[in-house]
């Protein structure tokens, strides 16, 4: 079974630092590979997803994240925070092959200070 | 377009009683899925449908829960006997291409067993 850790529960940024959020998967097959937000008082929302092309994916809103297959990780990043970047952060993992679950992550808090 | 909808937003039950709760689907996204999130967690699966039929019920807890989806757009999660542990937020979501695996997310329902 597969497993998804991300590591920052909270991280508290000022605005226009730069962002990066940990997260590392077990798997032992091809997966593919997301990170959702959610908004405060809103659902949750895809940001970027990884299906076995580039392996440095852009996202909705500046946001990217590199998929290092030798290292399971798939980390988000972005250069340049804005106060509305507060939010919730999942990664989340899927085996290949289609119709399979997501396993998320417990989520990273994020909140960006004026 | 419209996205997932799901009814009731909150439901509030008593121990021990009978409740469903309705996921209605992006039009024409043919794999539909429910996920169950607990504070500060994020989403676990529960049941995933492609068209009429359960593809993958593994994560249903116990035999209390119970899922239909029997027109293929549709569907209710059943869970009898509530207990208070499942108190949580249950999602669901839709996806037009299970082998491409991106689903979408819908608001949720918040449900609080007394």
């Amino acid at each position: 079974a597969q497993s998804v850790s991300q590591h920052n529960h909270h991280v508290i940024l000022s605005e226009a630092a730069s962002l990066e959020l940990g997260c590392n998967y077990s798997y032992g097959g091809t997966v593919n590979l997301f990170w959702y937000v959610q908004y405060p008082g809103q659902h949750l929302q895809l940001l970027l997803k990884y299906f076995s092309e580039d392996p440095l994916v852009k996202g909705i809103k500046g946001f990217e994240a590199e998929f290092i297959k030798s290292k399971f990780s798939f980390n988000l990043r972005k250069p340049s925070v804005q106060w509305s970047d507060t939010a919730e952060y999942f990664c989340a993992v899927s085996p290949t092959g289609g119709g399979n679950k997501l396993t998320f992550g417990t989520g990273t808090q994020l909140k960006v200070e004026l | 377009g419209a996205g997932v909808s799901q009814t009731p937003s909150n439901k509030v039950t008593e121990k021990g009683k009978y409740v469903e709760l309705r996921c209605d689907p992006i039009s024409g996204h043919t794999a539909l899925y429910w996920y169950r999130q607990s504070l500060g967690q994020g989403p676990e699966f529960l049941i995933y449908f492609q068209g009429t039929g359960a593809a993958d019920d593994s994560g249903l807890p116990n035999d209390r829960f119970f899922a239909v989806r029997p027109e293929g757009s549709v569907s209710t999660l059943k869970i009898q006997r509530t207990e208070r542990g499942d108190s949580a937020v249950y999602l669901c979501a839709s996806s037009p291409e299970p082998s491409r695996n991106e689903q979408f997310f819908g608001p949720g329902t918040r449900l609080t067993v007394l």
